[in-house]
């Protein structure tokens, strides 16, 4: 079995600081995910990324940067927090073009608080 | 945008009782899997499904792509299935979409 790491698993920021969270995945999937969940809402897809070096936008890209260098690890870097933006961002995995086997994996979570 | 529409937003059950999930999918999504929020917030995989129907115990799940939809079905209801679950579909690419999760309550 594999696990998704995220760093860190609490993160606390000041308006308009620049934040990175990071993730990793020892599954060797080729697909990553970065989704944030507010408070009693669903998830909202920000970044994801196919394979290595490669990023598309999701739903709510905007005042996000994302990076996939390594094909284990996937970053997202908040460019001015906002008080607004505090959330819990989930970093997920799977494996691609086995539509019969995409089962979607998820880390624990890195918590925002803005200040 | 690729939407899903997940109902009931809340549900409350009496212990042995069953009910119902529906997750409505604005375009043809090509596989759906459902989760439950456990109460450390980790999203817990309960079924991946491209066609057809998966059980296991007391949820049984389906989905059709051509009729766009997808459920969860629980049956005889314990207290310990008092969470918040989530569908979430994938479309014709690599992007996978939320529902907005049900929070389901059981109660003796």
């Amino acid at each position: 079995g594999g696990i998704i790491t995220q760093t860190p698993k609490f993160l606390i920021g000041q308006e308009g600081q620049k934040l990175t969270l990071k993730c990793q995945q020892n599954f060797n999937h080729d697909t990553m995910y970065w989704y944030r969940q507010d408070s009693g809402k669903g998830l909202r897809l920000i970044y994801y990324s196919i394979t290595e070096n490669d990023l598309q936008k999701g739903d709510l890209s905007e005042g996000y940067d994302a990076s996939r260098e390594k094909k284990s690890s996937f970053s997202l870097t908040v460019t001015s927090a906002q008080k607004n933006e505090m959330a819990v961002f989930l970093c997920a995995s799977s494996i691609a073009g086995a539509p019969s086997a995409e089962t979607l994996y998820f880390g624990s979570g890195t918590r925002l608080t803005v200040l | 945008g690729d939407q899903v529409e997940q109902s009931p937003s809340a549900l409350s059950l009496h212990e042995g009782t069953g009910s119902a999930l529906r997750c409505n999918f604005t375009t043809t999504m090509r596989a759906v899997q459902w989760f439950r929020k456990n109460s450390r917030g980790s999203l817990i995989n309960l079924f991946y499904l491209a066609s057809g129907t998966k059980e296991n115990g007391r949820l049984k799940s389906a989905f059709d792509s051509k009729e766009r939809y997808s459920t969860l079905h629980i049956r005889d209801a314990q207290l310990e299935d008092s969470g918040t679950y989530f569908c979430a579909a994938r479309t014709g690419g690599y992007k996978v979409v939320f529902g907005s999760g049900t929070r389901l309550l059981v109660s003796p």
